[in-house]
Protein backbone atom coordinates (compact mmCIF):
# COMPACT_ATOMS: atom_id res chain seq x y z
CA UNK A 1 0.00 0.00 0.00
CA UNK A 2 1.75 3.39 -1.34
CA UNK A 3 1.78 6.56 1.17
CA UNK A 4 2.14 9.84 0.40
CA UNK A 5 2.98 12.16 3.39
CA UNK A 6 3.08 15.99 3.47
CA UNK A 7 4.85 17.95 5.81
CA UNK A 8 4.35 20.67 7.31
CA UNK A 9 0.56 19.64 7.86
CA UNK A 10 0.34 23.76 8.81
CA UNK A 11 2.64 26.91 8.07
CA UNK A 12 1.26 30.23 8.52
CA UNK A 13 4.12 33.13 7.81
CA UNK A 14 4.46 36.61 6.93
CA UNK A 15 3.99 38.00 3.37
CA UNK A 16 7.33 38.33 1.35
CA UNK A 17 8.55 35.24 3.09
CA UNK A 18 10.25 32.08 1.09
CA UNK A 19 8.08 28.75 1.82
CA UNK A 20 8.92 24.91 1.03
CA UNK A 21 6.32 22.26 1.52
CA UNK A 22 7.16 18.19 1.05
CA UNK A 23 5.89 15.28 -0.22
CA UNK A 24 7.01 11.90 0.54
CA UNK A 25 6.25 8.73 -0.77
CA UNK A 26 6.66 5.15 0.67
CA UNK A 27 7.12 4.15 -3.23
CA UNK A 28 8.11 4.84 -6.26
CA UNK A 29 5.54 7.01 -8.39
CA UNK A 30 4.89 7.46 -12.16
CA UNK A 31 4.00 10.85 -11.90
CA UNK A 32 3.13 13.60 -9.39
CA UNK A 33 0.75 16.74 -9.17
CA UNK A 34 0.04 19.58 -7.23
CA UNK A 35 -3.18 21.04 -6.73
CA UNK A 36 -4.35 24.37 -4.43
CA UNK A 37 -7.57 24.26 -2.91
CA UNK A 38 -9.30 27.81 -1.55
CA UNK A 39 -11.59 27.38 1.12
CA UNK A 40 -15.07 26.27 0.27
CA UNK A 41 -13.71 24.98 -3.49
CA UNK A 42 -12.44 22.55 -5.63
CA UNK A 43 -9.04 21.69 -5.85
CA UNK A 44 -7.54 23.01 -8.65
CA UNK A 45 -4.07 21.12 -10.21
CA UNK A 46 -1.44 23.93 -10.53
CA UNK A 47 1.53 21.16 -12.19
CA UNK A 48 2.42 17.86 -12.87
CA UNK A 49 5.64 15.82 -12.93
CA UNK A 50 6.67 12.80 -14.89
CA UNK A 51 10.25 12.90 -14.96
CA UNK A 52 13.11 12.44 -11.85
CA UNK A 53 14.80 15.36 -11.44
CA UNK A 54 12.41 17.48 -13.32
CA UNK A 55 11.76 20.98 -12.60
CA UNK A 56 9.24 23.15 -13.36
CA UNK A 57 8.22 26.90 -12.68
CA UNK A 58 4.93 28.43 -12.68
CA UNK A 59 5.82 32.52 -11.76
CA UNK A 60 6.38 32.19 -8.50
CA UNK A 61 6.11 28.65 -7.63
CA UNK A 62 8.52 26.23 -7.98
CA UNK A 63 8.45 22.23 -8.13
CA UNK A 64 11.02 19.78 -8.12
CA UNK A 65 10.80 16.01 -8.88
CA UNK A 66 12.96 14.08 -6.65
CA UNK A 67 15.60 12.17 -8.72
CA UNK A 68 14.43 8.56 -7.48
CA UNK A 69 10.57 9.35 -7.89
CA UNK A 70 9.82 8.81 -4.46
CA UNK A 71 10.01 12.50 -3.36
CA UNK A 72 8.93 16.12 -4.89
CA UNK A 73 8.67 19.80 -3.14
CA UNK A 74 7.09 23.07 -3.58
CA UNK A 75 8.82 26.29 -3.21
CA UNK A 76 7.33 29.59 -2.86
CA UNK A 77 9.16 32.92 -3.20
CA UNK A 78 8.21 35.58 -2.25
CA UNK A 79 4.69 34.33 -0.53
CA UNK A 80 1.98 36.72 -1.05
CA UNK A 81 -1.82 36.01 0.13
CA UNK A 82 -3.64 35.34 -2.45
CA UNK A 83 -1.14 31.72 -2.20
CA UNK A 84 -3.15 31.14 1.12
CA UNK A 85 -4.87 27.40 1.08
CA UNK A 86 -4.70 24.16 1.07
CA UNK A 87 -2.25 22.38 -0.96
CA UNK A 88 -2.08 19.09 -1.89
CA UNK A 89 0.14 16.53 -3.78
CA UNK A 90 -1.36 13.33 -5.45
CA UNK A 91 0.70 10.73 -6.59
CA UNK A 92 -0.19 7.47 -9.44
CA UNK A 93 1.55 4.33 -8.45
CA UNK A 94 1.79 1.67 -11.24
CA UNK A 95 1.34 -1.28 -9.64
CA UNK A 96 -2.07 0.84 -8.28
CA UNK A 97 -3.30 1.02 -11.91
CA UNK A 98 -2.61 4.50 -11.39
CA UNK A 99 -5.11 5.23 -9.51
CA UNK A 100 -4.32 8.45 -7.78
CA UNK A 101 -3.10 8.00 -3.55
CA UNK A 102 -4.06 11.92 -2.37
CA UNK A 103 -1.41 13.49 0.28
CA UNK A 104 -3.46 14.99 3.59
CA UNK A 105 -2.09 18.33 2.59
CA UNK A 106 -0.56 21.19 3.69
CA UNK A 107 -2.72 24.03 4.86
CA UNK A 108 -0.94 27.64 4.06
CA UNK A 109 -1.82 30.99 5.24
CA UNK A 110 -0.08 34.11 4.81
CA UNK A 111 -0.21 37.03 6.61
CA UNK A 112 -0.67 40.85 5.26
CA UNK B 1 -13.65 27.10 -14.56
CA UNK B 2 -12.73 23.67 -14.42
CA UNK B 3 -15.62 22.60 -16.61
CA UNK B 4 -16.92 20.58 -14.16
CA UNK B 5 -20.34 21.27 -13.04
CA UNK B 6 -21.99 19.85 -9.27
CA UNK B 7 -25.61 20.43 -7.92
CA UNK B 8 -26.77 21.99 -5.56
CA UNK B 9 -23.86 24.02 -4.01
CA UNK B 10 -25.72 24.00 -1.07
CA UNK B 11 -27.75 20.83 0.73
CA UNK B 12 -29.34 20.82 4.60
CA UNK B 13 -30.85 17.91 5.46
CA UNK B 14 -31.99 15.96 8.56
CA UNK B 15 -30.53 12.66 9.88
CA UNK B 16 -32.19 9.29 8.50
CA UNK B 17 -32.98 11.27 4.81
CA UNK B 18 -31.35 10.32 1.45
CA UNK B 19 -30.14 12.75 -1.13
CA UNK B 20 -28.78 12.85 -4.30
CA UNK B 21 -25.81 14.98 -5.50
CA UNK B 22 -25.28 15.47 -9.23
CA UNK B 23 -22.11 15.95 -11.34
CA UNK B 24 -21.42 16.79 -14.92
CA UNK B 25 -17.81 15.96 -16.16
CA UNK B 26 -16.19 18.36 -18.37
CA UNK B 27 -16.84 17.87 -22.41
CA UNK B 28 -14.81 14.77 -23.54
CA UNK B 29 -13.97 13.34 -20.26
CA UNK B 30 -15.23 9.57 -19.26
CA UNK B 31 -14.20 9.02 -15.96
CA UNK B 32 -15.85 10.76 -13.11
CA UNK B 33 -14.37 10.70 -9.53
CA UNK B 34 -16.47 11.19 -6.13
CA UNK B 35 -14.63 12.68 -3.26
CA UNK B 36 -15.58 13.41 0.50
CA UNK B 37 -13.60 16.24 2.65
CA UNK B 38 -14.79 16.62 5.93
CA UNK B 39 -13.89 20.13 7.75
CA UNK B 40 -9.98 20.95 7.52
CA UNK B 41 -8.90 17.13 6.20
CA UNK B 42 -7.75 16.25 3.08
CA UNK B 43 -9.87 14.66 0.37
CA UNK B 44 -11.22 11.01 0.87
CA UNK B 45 -11.71 8.87 -2.78
CA UNK B 46 -15.44 7.15 -2.62
CA UNK B 47 -15.59 5.93 -6.15
CA UNK B 48 -15.16 5.96 -9.61
CA UNK B 49 -17.09 5.28 -12.71
CA UNK B 50 -15.60 5.45 -16.60
CA UNK B 51 -17.77 5.21 -19.18
CA UNK B 52 -20.99 4.13 -17.44
CA UNK B 53 -19.25 1.53 -15.30
CA UNK B 54 -18.00 1.02 -12.01
CA UNK B 55 -14.23 0.98 -12.13
CA UNK B 56 -13.02 1.69 -8.75
CA UNK B 57 -14.31 2.20 -5.02
CA UNK B 58 -12.26 3.63 -2.44
CA UNK B 59 -13.80 4.24 1.41
CA UNK B 60 -17.32 4.08 0.34
CA UNK B 61 -19.90 3.19 2.78
CA UNK B 62 -22.60 0.84 1.92
CA UNK B 63 -25.28 3.50 2.93
CA UNK B 64 -23.98 5.82 -0.05
CA UNK B 65 -24.21 4.63 -3.76
CA UNK B 66 -23.19 6.27 -7.24
CA UNK B 67 -24.19 5.86 -11.14
CA UNK B 68 -23.08 7.42 -14.32
CA UNK B 69 -25.45 7.96 -16.60
CA UNK B 70 -25.37 7.05 -20.68
CA UNK B 71 -24.74 11.26 -21.31
CA UNK B 72 -21.99 10.34 -18.32
CA UNK B 73 -23.55 12.77 -15.89
CA UNK B 74 -22.81 11.09 -12.36
CA UNK B 75 -25.09 10.75 -9.18
CA UNK B 76 -24.06 10.10 -6.01
CA UNK B 77 -26.56 8.67 -3.75
CA UNK B 78 -26.84 9.08 0.35
CA UNK B 79 -28.71 7.50 2.41
CA UNK B 80 -30.16 7.29 6.02
CA UNK B 81 -27.76 10.05 6.85
CA UNK B 82 -25.93 10.67 10.17
CA UNK B 83 -24.68 13.51 11.26
CA UNK B 84 -21.01 12.39 10.77
CA UNK B 85 -21.96 12.81 6.94
CA UNK B 86 -21.85 16.58 7.05
CA UNK B 87 -18.55 17.22 4.22
CA UNK B 88 -17.86 18.83 1.20
CA UNK B 89 -18.59 16.65 -1.35
CA UNK B 90 -16.32 16.72 -4.87
CA UNK B 91 -17.03 15.22 -7.81
CA UNK B 92 -13.74 15.22 -10.45
CA UNK B 93 -13.43 14.33 -13.79
CA UNK B 94 -10.30 13.23 -16.35
CA UNK B 95 -10.00 12.70 -19.40
CA UNK B 96 -9.04 8.50 -19.74
CA UNK B 97 -8.98 5.79 -17.59
CA UNK B 98 -6.43 5.52 -14.96
CA UNK B 99 -4.70 2.45 -15.94
CA UNK B 100 -3.92 3.67 -19.13
CA UNK B 101 -3.83 7.36 -18.40
CA UNK B 102 -0.41 7.66 -16.32
CA UNK B 103 -0.79 11.20 -15.32
CA UNK B 104 -4.31 10.90 -14.22
CA UNK B 105 -4.90 14.60 -14.27
CA UNK B 106 -8.63 15.33 -12.46
CA UNK B 107 -10.36 18.45 -12.99
CA UNK B 108 -12.72 19.23 -9.78
CA UNK B 109 -16.59 21.10 -9.50
CA UNK B 110 -17.00 23.54 -6.82
CA UNK B 111 -18.28 20.85 -4.83
CA UNK B 112 -21.59 20.23 -2.42
CA UNK B 113 -21.88 21.42 1.01
CA UNK B 114 -23.84 19.04 2.30
CA UNK B 115 -25.28 19.83 5.97
CA UNK B 116 -27.16 16.98 8.13
CA UNK B 117 -28.78 18.37 11.48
Amino acid sequence: TQLLEQSPQFLSIQEGENLTVYCNSSSVFSSLQWYRQEPGEGPVLLVTVVTGGEVKKLKRLTFQFGDARKDSSLHITAAQPGDTGLYLCAASYMDSNYQLIWGAGTKLIIKP
Amino acid sequence: DSGVTQTPKHLITATGQRVTLRCSPRSGDLSVYWYQQSLDQGLQFLIQYYNGEERAKGNILERFSAQQFPDLHSELNLSSLELGDSALYFCASSVGLAGFDFRNEQFFGPGTRLTVL
